[in-house]
């Protein structure tokens, strides 16, 4: 199965850097996933990590190291709008048949003026 | 393509009650996912299909409920008989085989048992 940790809420102010860490652990693993969700919407995806590294798209980047099981979600020049939860996800090969899809508890961050 | 659809939106209905909620995924995805989602436990996965082919249903909590994936254009989640703890959003999401791509969701059931 998987274990898939994440601070449940963090607090930050507009126009600063957060960086919301996900650790995992889990046997077949391929591919972890960022999510954003609105209160009331479906999660909306953000960004994909399978190799080690840095990967960046705008103002969100995230990061990922598969031997320490850990990722994180870099959000800059934080606006208003990405008061959100972020949904850290991990695929991972199960039964050798497929690829479950598990999601972590979410982090709700709420960004302050 | 419209995405992945759900119905209904919204469901209240009484204790005991059969509920089928029901999802269409995107055309040519290849995996269908069954969530639930509550304030206490997140977002649960329950059940996910494989080319219509149920490959993993262990986070299904208990007997009441159950998937089918008659076809690819057609799943559905029953609740039979529902109790007000069933009580929450549940998401169907729909991706493709290729590594790297991500789930679609739809947009989810609200479902109330009083």
């Amino acid at each position: 199965g998987q274990n898939i940790d994440q601070p449940t809420e963090m607090t930050a102010t507009e126009g600063a850097i957060v960086q919301i860490n996900c650790t995992y652990q889990t046997s077949g693993f391929n591919g972890l996933f960022w999510y954003q969700q609105h209160a009331g919407e479906a999660p909306t995806f953000l960004s994909y990590n399978v190799l080690d590294g840095l990967e960046e798209k705008g103002r969100f980047s995230s990061f990922l190291s598969r031997s320490k099981g850990y990722s994180y979600l870099l959000l800059k020049e934080l606006q208003m709008k990405d008061s959100a939860s972020y949904l850290c996800a991990v695929r991972d090969r199960s039964n050798n048949a497929g690829n479950m899809l598990t999601f972590g508890g979410g982090t709700r961050l709420m960004v302050k003026p | 393509d419209a995405g992945v659809i759900q119905s209904p939106r919204h469901e209240v209905t009484e204790m005991g009650q059969e509920v089928t909620l029901r999802c269409k995924p995107i055309s040519g995805h290849d995996y269908l996912f069954w969530y639930r989602q509550t304030m206490m436990r997140g977002l649960e996965l329950l059940i996910y299909f494989n080319n219509n082919v149920p490959i993993d249903d262990s986070g299904m909590p208990e007997d009441r409920f159950s998937a089918k994936m008659p076809n690819a254009s057609f799943s559905t989640l029953k609740i039979q008989p529902s109790e007000p703890r069933d009580s929450a959003v549940y998401f169907c999401a729909s991706s493709l085989e290729l590594p790297g791509t991500e789930a679609f969701f739809g947009q989810g059931t609200r479902l109330t048992v009083v």
